[in-house]
C-alpha cells in the first residue's frame, strides 16, 4: 500500500517568508509525527497527534513553528517568519495506533532558507 | 549523558562479514526498541523493532535487548555492500511524550 508522502519534496525560501509543509499518513493510522533532521545531526522531534486528542507541541523550537491536523488525515506544519537555522529535511511519520506501535517515515521536505 | 547512545563510526566491515552494532540508553522504563537505517539523503527506513529481553531475527538481521544492562545491538549478517549507511537506534521514552527519542546514528560501510 501507499506509504508516507509529503509535499513538497524541496523548499527554498527567503528569510522572513513563511513555509506550509504536509503529509499525508498511511491510511487508517491514528498518529502522526514530525521531526526535523538538520545537516550531519540527528532526528529532533517536533510534535505529535494522537487521533483527537491534543497535540504534543513539546518539541516545537519556538512559536514560529505551528502545525495542524484535520482528522486522522493530513497535517501541515507551518514555520513562520523563517529563519536561515530553520533549514533542514523536515520528516513525518506515521504509525497505526500510537504509543509504542512502529513508525513509518516519509520521504521528507528539505527546507532551505536563503 | 544523551538518552540514546551509539558509537558514531564509522565502521568498516568486509563484505561476507557480521556487521555489529551498539546503543546504549538511559531510560530504564523504556520498553520499545527500533533500529532504522538511513541511506545518504534518504528519510529512515525501520528495520527491527524489539520489546522484550533476547533475540528477534529478521532474515540476515537480529536484534538484540538487554533490558537490565540498558543496551540493544543490531547484528547484520553476511553483509552486503548495500548495507552500507547511518543506522539509528531509537527508544520510546516511558514517560511523558511517547515519541522516539534517536541516537545519533553509527555509520556503516560495507568493503568489497
Amino acid at each position: 500500500g501507499a506509504g508516507v508522502s509529503q509535499s513538497p519534496s524541496n523548499k527554498v525560501t527567503e528569510k522572513g517568508k513563511d513555509v506550509e509543509l504536509r503529509c499525508d499518513p498511511i491510511s487508517g493510522h491514528t498518529a502522526l509525527y514530525w521531526y526535523r533532521q538538520r545537516l550531519g545531526q540527528g532526528l529532533e522531534f517536533l510534535i505529535y497527534f494522537q487521533g483527537n486528542s491534543a497535540p504534543d507541541k513539546s518539541g516545537l523550537p519556538s512559536d514560529r513553528f505551528s502545525a495542524e491536523r484535520t482528522g486522522e488525515s493530513v497535517s501541515t506544519l507551518t514555520i513562520q517568519r523563517t529563519q536561515q537555522e530553520d533549514s533542514a529535511v523536515y520528516l513525518c511519520a506515521s504509525s497505526l495506533i500510537g504509543g509504542a506501535s512502529e513508525q513509518f517515515f516519509g520521504p521528507g521536505t528539505r527546507l532551505t532558507v536563503l | 549523558q544523551k538518552e540514546v547512545e551509539q558509537n558514531s563510526g564509522p565502521l568498516s566491515v568486509p563484505e561476507g562479514a557480521i556487521a555489529s552494532l551498539n546503543c546504549t540508553y538511559s531510560d530504564r522504563g523504556s520498553q520499545s526498541f527500533f533500529w532504522y537505517r538511513q541511506y545518504s539523503g534518504k528519510s529512515p527506513e525501520l528495520i527491527m523493532s524489539i520489546y522484550s529481553n533476547g533475540d528477534k531475527e529478521d532474515g540476515r538481521f537480529t536484534a538484540q535487548l538487554n533490558k537490565a544492562s540498558q543496551y540493544v545491538s543490531l547484528l547484520i549478517r553476511d553483509s552486503q555492500p548495500s548495507d552500507s549507511a547511518t543506522y539509528l537506534c531509537a527508544v520510546i521514552r516511558s514517560q511523558g511524550a511517547q515519541k522516539l527519542v534517536f541516537g545519533q546514528g553509527t555509520r556503516l560501510t560495507i568493503n568489497p
